[in-house]
């Protein structure tokens, strides 16, 4: 069974101040690892997917990275419109798309 | 691109009835639409995969004869809760696999419905 665990449960920072999320996975056959913002009362916006260990991708202040146990999604110097539920979710092999959420990590940005 | 819309955003029925969301892909074709629910600070748990003109695929533990999926066409997909009980209070969420405009294949989720059971 697909598991994955995101830390921390929730994170306040600093506007400016950088930081980084995980997600760690386990799954047979991973054919995908997403990110996704949720913002209260919303559907989840994606944002990245990443296929393979060592794959990197960017966009505006967000950049994920992945390995084979985890990723990290590491926000550079964040503003409060980064404030959002982040969550992640894994795809396995032969899984009719099938996506396996995480709890989240609520972040909040401070002006 | 690849927008997906829900109707209603929120609704509230009494104990017993049924109620039906619709969530549609505005601008592509989804041969596949998922429906999820999620419980406040919980995460998302599917509930069943739908593609278009076949019978969904339940998640084990979901009541298959009471939330009736239909995925009629390939921009639309209905969820129906029957006989609808206070436990069934949640926020139930559709995505469907479709491409975006930089021609990226990948699930886009509705903006969700609140359902309020009394």
């Amino acid at each position: 069974e697909d598991q994955v665990t995101q830390s921390p449960e929730a994170l306040r920072l600093q506007e400016g101040e950088s930081s980084s999320l995980n997600c760690s996975y386990t799954v047979s056959g991973l054919r995908g690892l997403f990110w996704y913002r949720q913002d209260p009362g919303k559907g989840p916006e994606f944002l990245f997917t990443l296929y393979s260990a060592g794959e990197e991708k960017e966009k505006e202040r967000l950049k994920a990275t992945l390995t084979k146990k985890e990723s990290f999604l590491h926000i550079t110097a964040p503003k409060p419109e980064d404030s959002a539920t982040y969550l992640c979710a894994v795809r396995s092999g032969g899984s009719n798309y099938k996506l396996t959420f995480g709890k989240g990590t609520l972040l909040t940005v401070n002006p | 691109g690849a927008v997906v819309s829900q109707h209603p955003s929120w609704v509230i029925c009494k104990s017993g009835t049924s109620v039906k969301i619709e969530c549609r892909s505005l601008d592509f074709q989804a041969t596949t639409m998922f429906w999820y629910r999620q419980f406040p600070k919980q995460s998302l748990m599917l509930m069943a995969t739908s593609n278009e003109g076949s019978k969904a695929t339940y998640e084990q533990g979901v009541e298959k004869d009471k939330f009736l999926i239909n995925h009629a066409s390939l921009t639309l997909s209905t969820l129906t809760v029957t006989s609808a009980h206070p436990e069934d209070s949640s926020f139930y969420i559709c995505s469907a696999r479709g491409r975006s405009g930089s021609g990226v294949y990948e699930q886009y989720f509705g903006p969700g419905t609140r359902l309020t059971v009394t």
